[in-house]
């Protein structure tokens, strides 16, 4: 069974806004990590917080994490067209380190 | 080259054909895995190998065929695939297995496969 669902499945939005995608699990993880896929292309790693870290940042990114409700965000402030992609989160399940990826959300950055 | 590398980047192929997709990794990672991506779906995970020994295989049918003759190398070796088989698939690499969880893994371009 799917571990993570990534909300909304898409998002459009204008050059200099925010862009907040969330992500769900079922299950209690050992971390949970967010990755972006442009059009056709390989997966890039972005950011991993552990199950003991609650935020963290990279440059325009932000990315929270709430155990207590099973879930996590990515924000990417000051948006470019350039940020165009798919977001996926995958955790890893305890118990097993191998990532667990979601549906994704498509994000249209329109400059 | 560095990181992860896939060809073809397309193949198109019938159903009765035999073709094989290559990953290489310049990495010096000891895990490596293949993935599909289709349309609307979550990636699926089909197959996990530590040390050129597969540790993962997730129900994938016989119609296709892993080998990992080193560290660097995986090969998904294609028979008689369905037009259902059509997808992105993914190669990746990371660490070590613990790795992929914990800290990264690293994608190739993927291959875009289309069945006949």
């Amino acid at each position: 069974s799917q571990q993570g669902e990534e909300d909304p499945q898409a998002l459009s939005i204008q050059e200099g806004e925010n862009a907040t995608m969330n992500c769900s699990y079922k299950t209690s993880i050992n971390n949970l990590q967010w990755y972006r896929q442009n059009s056709g292309r390989g997966l890039v790693h972005l950011i991993l917080i552990r199950s003991n870290e609650r935020e963290k940042h990279s440059g325009r990114l932000r990315v929270t994490l709430d155990t207590s409700k099973k879930s996590s965000s990515l924000l990417i402030t000051a948006s470019r067209a350039a940020d165009t992609a798919s977001y996926f989160c995958a955790t890893d399940v305890r118990g097993s380190y191998i990532p667990t990826f979601g549906r994704g959300t498509s994000l249209i950055v329109h400059p | 080259e560095t990181g992860v590398t896939q060809t073809p980047r397309h193949l198109v192929m019938g159903m009765t054909n035999k073709k094989s997709l290559k990953c290489e990794q310049h990495l010096g990672h000891n895990a490596m895995y293949w993935y599909k991506q289709s349309a609307k779906k979550p990636l699926e995970l089909m197959f996990v190998y530590s040390l050129e020994e597969r540790v993962e295989n997730n129900s994938v049918p016989s119609r296709f065929s892993p080998e990992c003759p080193n560290s660097s190398h995986l090969f998904l070796h294609l028979h008689t695939l369905q037009p259902e088989d059509s997808a992105l698939y993914l190669c990746a690499s990371s660490q070590d297995l613990l790795a992929g969880g914990r800290y990264e893994q690293f994608f190739g371009p993927g291959t875009r496969l289309t069945v006949l």
